[in-house]
């Protein structure tokens, strides 16, 4: 198994561009989560998805931040316009259906907004 | 919040001694589980402690759990160099989403 796979690993964009970063989860696994990691901030929950429909987004932003899981292998979590504040690394995981399993995390987006 | 909270924010120790990290929460957990973050990558799962377990072990990990004192501890024995990374405990409430900690940075010098 390849893992959680993301794209790209690095993103440099100018502020109001849009950015889309992209997951494939784990086949099989039937939840999704959008992490953010910053310095200041460390690790926070942006959104999950659960059987492809989101779950909880209360960690996400603003509006200008969205995620979609068309399917049970990919998502994406887009930023319409981008900002500096935005600059961080985004990191997608998986986990089979239930509570007690761990996740398996993606190798992360490193995003800079100039 | 059932965010966990690591101690010691950062630790340094000699190759072979023994590493302790303390994790403290808030809330009642269906579980609690340990990552390590190497620098650059991606977090990795190391261990998953149920609420009604107290310890577990997995080769030099050792993890406790008390759950009157909302607390747990990751114990790395006989450290080595490629332990070095950003150890984070997580608790999970029953709404499937994990809440992380700040994480502990640990350094092993050679």
């Amino acid at each position: 198994d390849a893992g959680v796979i993301q794209s790209p690993r690095h993103e440099v964009t100018e502020m109001g561009q849009e950015v889309t970063l992209r997951c494939k989860p784990i086949s099989g696994h039937n939840s999704l989560f959008w992490y953010r990691q910053t310095m200041m901030r460390g690790l926070e929950l942006l959104i999950y998805f659960n059987n492809n429909v989101p779950i909880d987004d209360s960690g996400m932003p603003e509006d200008r931040f969205s995620a979609k899981m068309p399917n049970a292998s990919f998502s994406t979590l887009k930023i319409q316009p981008s900002e500096p504040r935005d600059s961080a690394v985004y990191f997608c995981a998986s986990r089979p259906g239930t509570d007690n399993y761990g996740y398996t995390f993606g190798s992360g987006t490193r995003l800079t907004v100039v | 919040s059932q965010q966990g909270e690591e101690d010691p924010q950062a630790l340094s120790i000699q190759e072979g001694e023994n590493a302790t990290m303390n994790c403290s929460y808030k809330t009642s957990i269906n579980n609690l589980q340990w990552y390590r973050q190497n620098s650059g990558r991606g977090l990795v799962h190391l261990i998953l402690i149920r609420s009604n377990e107290r310890e577990k072990h997995s080769g030099r990990l050792r993890v406790t759990l008390d759950t009157s004192k909302k607390s747990s501890s990751l114990l790395i024995t006989a450290s080595r160099a490629a332990d070095t990374a950003s150890y984070f405990c997580a608790t999970g409430g029953g709404s499937e989403k994990l809440v992380f900690g700040k994480g502990t940075k640990l350094t092993v010098n050679p």
